[in-house]
């Protein structure tokens, strides 16, 4: 089946940076869009970016845009989210996820999230 | 600008049915959106893709229950036979190119 696992979250100062990983499994990862999301303590869901199955096509939220950096390596099965120059409204739990095959970027399947907080 | 507007909060009985709507804004009332329902300490989970005819394909293992429809730029969630662990955030999820939109959650109360 479909599994979606972050990893590297933490707490991290203030300007630092972080780099969270998502491992998958149970399906042809590279035939697929993925998708990175977060959610603020207690906040609705906010999309960061998304990148397509061989790396090429990549969005990002103006949020974010200059600071994290979204990346694959499809020999690996894996995610990742390079985060620099926190703020401590970064802190969130982030989820990536998969989007489904064809016109479309619905998200079908999530992970169950890495905690990054950000503080001094 | 592709904005997805929620209610921030329903309720309905157990047993009873609930509609839940996500709203989309002028100039994209033919979008499809997908719902994900997202219970306390929990990843979101997806429900369906729903479509401007209505047409939905929902996600693995989501029961009869969970139903899709759509009227001009209102999209909704109908959620039949109402139990305890329906109790949850439900979010609608919409795309364009190079951007993705979330509303902003309506937090469904089981009475």
């Amino acid at each position: 089946q479909v599994q979606l696992v972050e990893s590297g979250g933490g707490l991290v100062e203030p300007g630092g940076s972080l780099r969270i990983s998502c491992a998958a499994s149970g399906f042809i990862f590279s035939d697929y869009y993925m998708t990175w999301i977060r959610q603020a303590p207690g906040k609705g869901l906010e999309w960061i970016a998304y990148i397509g199955g061989s790396g090429n096509t990549i969005y990002y939220a103006d949020s974010v845009k200059g600071r994290f950096t979204i990346s694959r390596d499809n020999s690996k099965n894996s995610l990742y989210l390079q985060i620099n120059s926190l703020r401590a409204e970064d802190t969130a739990v982030y989820f990536c996820a998969r989007e489904m095959v064809g016109p479309t970027h619905a998200i079908d399947y999530w992970g169950q999230g890495t905690l990054v907080t950000v503080s001094s | 600008q592709l904005v997805l507007t929620q209610s921030p909060s329903a309720s309905a009985s157990l047993g009873a049915s609930v509609k839940v709507t996500c709203t989309l804004s002028s100039g994209h009332s033919s979008y499809p959106i997908a719902w994900h329902q997202q219970q306390p300490e929990e990843g979101p989970r997806f429900l369906m893709n729903l479509n401007s005819d209505g047409s939905h394909i929902k996600g693995d293992g989501i029961p009869d229950r969970f139903s899709g429809s759509s009227s001009g730029a209102e999209r909704y969630l109908t959620i039949s036979s109402l139990q305890s662990e329906d109790e949850a955030d439900y979010y609608c999820q919409t795309w364009g190119t190079g951007i993705q939109v979330f509303g902003g959650g309506t937090k469904l109360t089981v009475l």
